[in-house]
């Protein structure tokens, strides 16, 4: 079994629109998570952080299930800049991440 | 601007040829970084730990021998895939922890796209 699994989609939305997808990971022991941001061919970037308690940035509402060892992103009033792959990321330990293949979201006008 | 610069950004290189990938960390000290290979519309893939001043940690089914890393110092951690083959072609990424009052935070370098032919 994969460390952190994902949809890979595509989900393709009107702008506008509400989007939302989930990730699974395999670690219970694992302490942090993130959903990172990647464009084509470039690096990814920090999304944001998911806190226990579920937050919120802007229009991007992130959730965390220990009991389910999944966690959720929520896009909002979809833009077209919106448009990219999102990561899940889990930290199991130390400084190492273990990243999901992707979620690919094309916002479309 | 970039906190982790890596260079280069595209490389082209026959064949059983080597070839060297720096990972740079701006303005602060990283004693620690990670290196990631990425095919297509795969997951980042952790191939090992760069450790300043001493061996690297690689993980499972990574060939140490093939891609040498080397941390010579705080701010500098440097892959070299050693005889390049087709298959090795990738998009290689590193990362490095900054320490700050906020706790840690994981930066990446740009990466560098990796084509043998």
């Amino acid at each position: 079994r994969k460390e952190v699994e994902q949809d890979p989609g595509p989900f393709n939305v009107p702008e506008g629109a509400t989007v939302a997808f989930n990730c699974t990971y395999s670690n219970s022991a694992s302490q942090s998570f993130f959903w990172y941001r990647q464009d084509c061919r470039k690096e990814p970037k920090l999304l944001m952080s998911v806190y226990s308690s579920g937050n919120e940035d802007g229009r991007f509402t992130a959730q965390l299930n220990r009991a389910s060892q999944y966690i959720s992103l929520l896009i909002r009033d979809s833009k077209l800049s919106d448009s990219a792959t999102y990561l899940c990321v889990v930290n199991p330990y130390d400084y190492k991440l273990s990243f999901g293949a992707g979620t690919t979201v094309t916002v479309r006008a | 601007g970039a906190v982790v610069s890596q260079h280069p950004s595209w490389v082209i290189c026959k064949s059983g040829t080597s070839v060297k990938i720096e990972c740079r960390s701006l303005d602060f000290q990283a004693t620690t970084m990670f290196w990631y290979r990425q095919f297509p519309k795969q997951s980042l893939m952790l191939m090992a730990t760069s450790n300043e001043g001493s061996k690297a940690t690689y993980e499972q089914g990574v060939e140490k021998d093939k891609f040498l890393i080397n941390h010579a110092s705080l701010t500098l951690s440097t892959l070299t895939v050693t005889s390049a083959h087709p298959e090795d072609s990738s998009f290689y990424i590193c990362s490095a922890s900054y320490r700050g009052f906020a706790g840690n935070t994981i930066y990446f370098g740009e990466g560098s796209w990796l084509t043998v032919v």
